[in-house]
């Protein structure tokens, strides 16, 4: 098992509602990523960051927003959920050391 | 940006067979190449990569390949079993220090006993 963490693991918010996730990254690493993956696909990219910085973007709106802590932990928050929003979020967090890139558990979205 | 396409979307295969996916990717730039495997309801494990200043890697009954010119890569599998029933994942990025990684959209890989 890696060291990264998410929580919560599932949730259900009502279309309209605001969600925070978190995510703990692996003791050592600098690195947060975190990506979309609805049912039956590939993870999508939403956003990086990097030493609490964003550090690139994919194709998300701006509802979808971060944060990255000093202790490198990191929050995805979302705004305005839509049905589509419903779907596995992962982060992943890497260090400035090495590529590989170690997953969370994930946490269950469910918009209704 | 990096698009990465990944075929066959379904695979299944005799246990003991040999299992192939092969990816291709738009980004000459792109220098750094994982595979995932991600088992249902679980999250999506490393078991593979490979960089670009080398053309093949082997890990047991697992390897890659990667032709630069081409920009593809391929996963082979040998002597499948059971337990490597589960959805794989090719992905491309830049080996920077922080550039994000490009998913295939995923191969699901059954093994019949």
């Amino acid at each position: 098992e890696t060291g990264v963490t998410q929580s919560p693991t599932h949730l259900i918010k009502t279309r309209g509602q605001q969600v925070t996730l978190r995510c703990s990254s692996q003791s050592g690493h600098n690195t947060v990523s975190w990506y979309q993956q609805a049912l039956g696909q590939g993870p999508q990219f939403i956003f990086q960051y990097y030493r609490e910085e964003e550090n690139g973007r994919g194709n998300f709106p701006p509802r979808f927003s971060g944060l990255q802590f000093p202790n490198y932990s990191s929050e995805l928050n979302v705004n305005a959920l839509e049905l589509d929003d419903s779907a596995l979020y992962l982060c992943a967090s890497s260090s400035d050391r090495a590529t590989e890139a170690f997953f969370g558990q994930g946490t269950r979205l469910t918009v209704v | 940006g990096e698009n990465v396409e990944q075929h066959p979307s379904t695979l299944s295969v005799q246990e003991g067979d040999s299992a192939v996916i092969k990816c291709t990717y738009s980004d000459s730039a792109s220098n750094y190449f994982p595979w995932y495997k991600q088992e249902l309801g679980k999250r999506p494990q490393l078991i593979i990569d490979i960089r670009s200043n080398v053309g093949e890697k082997k890990d047991q009954r697992i390897a890659v390949t990667l032709n630069k010119t081409a920009k593809h890569f391929s996963l082979h599998i040998t002597e499948t079993q059971p337990e490597d029933s589960a959805v794989y994942f090719c992905a491309a990025s830049m080996w920077t220090s922080y550039d994000k990684v490009i998913f295939g959209p995923g191969t699901s890989l059954s093994v019949i006993p």
